[in-house]
């Protein structure tokens, strides 16, 4: 099945600009989706289809996706966006279509 | 305001049975795939099972095909998730997760999760 690699984990201060990693055979074939998920909470998605924010999404949030690497970029970064995070794609030709990648914690500084 | 509840979980032996329940509110149901994704503790998301708008076409991971059944009641707006032969790695936090209308769609509604303990 498809594999997704993020870091395990990226530091950065507030009000500087956090980049999250996530790797993949030609995942830019592919859409990818992100997710932050706060601790003893339920997943929430912050981008969709490698760029697009869903309603509600600070336009902090960004994304890209090219050759074998997708990108999360957060902006300004907040107290409040410590987190994990999670790239996900559907590979339509694997027997396990929906994959996420292995996580990320960002720590605010 | 979309809301999806599950219910259901609990403390279960090795070889038991569980079934999860989602109640969901606030769009239309029988318009969209449903999924249900799970988290070990301290663990990542998987992916579990999907279902068709119209419960024709059902999908699950290797590791729960042949124990795990995914369902859904249009009329109730209800997904469930019928689970049999449970072992101890499907101990997690169960999500119920809102696709769209193509299975390629991102989860874009998850509700608060329901932890299955798996243990004697």
């Amino acid at each position: 099945s498809y594999v997704l690699t993020q870091p395990p984990s990226v530091s950065v201060a507030p009000g500087q600009t956090a980049r999250i990693t996530c790797g993949g055979n030609n995942i830019g074939s592919k859409s990818v989706h992100w997710y932050q998920q706060k601790p003893g909470q339920a997943p929430v998605l912050v981008v969709y289809d490698d760029s697009d924010r869903p309603s509600g999404i600070p336009e902090r949030f960004s994304g890209s996706n090219s050759g074998n690497t997708a990108t999360l970029t957060i902006s300004r970064v907040e107290a409040g966006d410590e987190a994990d995070y999670y790239c996900q794609v559907w590979d339509s030709s694997s027997d396990l279509p929906y994959v996420f990648g292995t996580g990320t914690k960002v720590t605010v500084l | 305001e979309v809301q999806l509840v599950e219910s259901g979980g609990g403390l279960v032996q090795p070889g038991g049975s569980l079934r999860l329940s989602c109640a969901a509110s606030g769009f239309t149901f029988s318009s969209y795939w449903m999924s249900w994704v799970r988290q070990a503790p301290g663990k990542g998301l998987e992916w579990v099972a999907n279902i068709k708008q119209d419960g024709s076409e059902k999908y699950y991971v290797d590791s729960v095909k042949g124990r795990f059944t995914i369902s859904r009641d249009n009329a109730k707006n209800s997904l469930y998730l019928q689970m049999n032969s449970l072992r101890a790695e499907d101990t997690a936090v169960y999500y119920c997760a809102r696709s769209g209308f193509y299975p390629r769609s991102p989860f874009d509604y998850w509700g608060q999760g329901t932890l299955v303990t798996v243990s004697s």
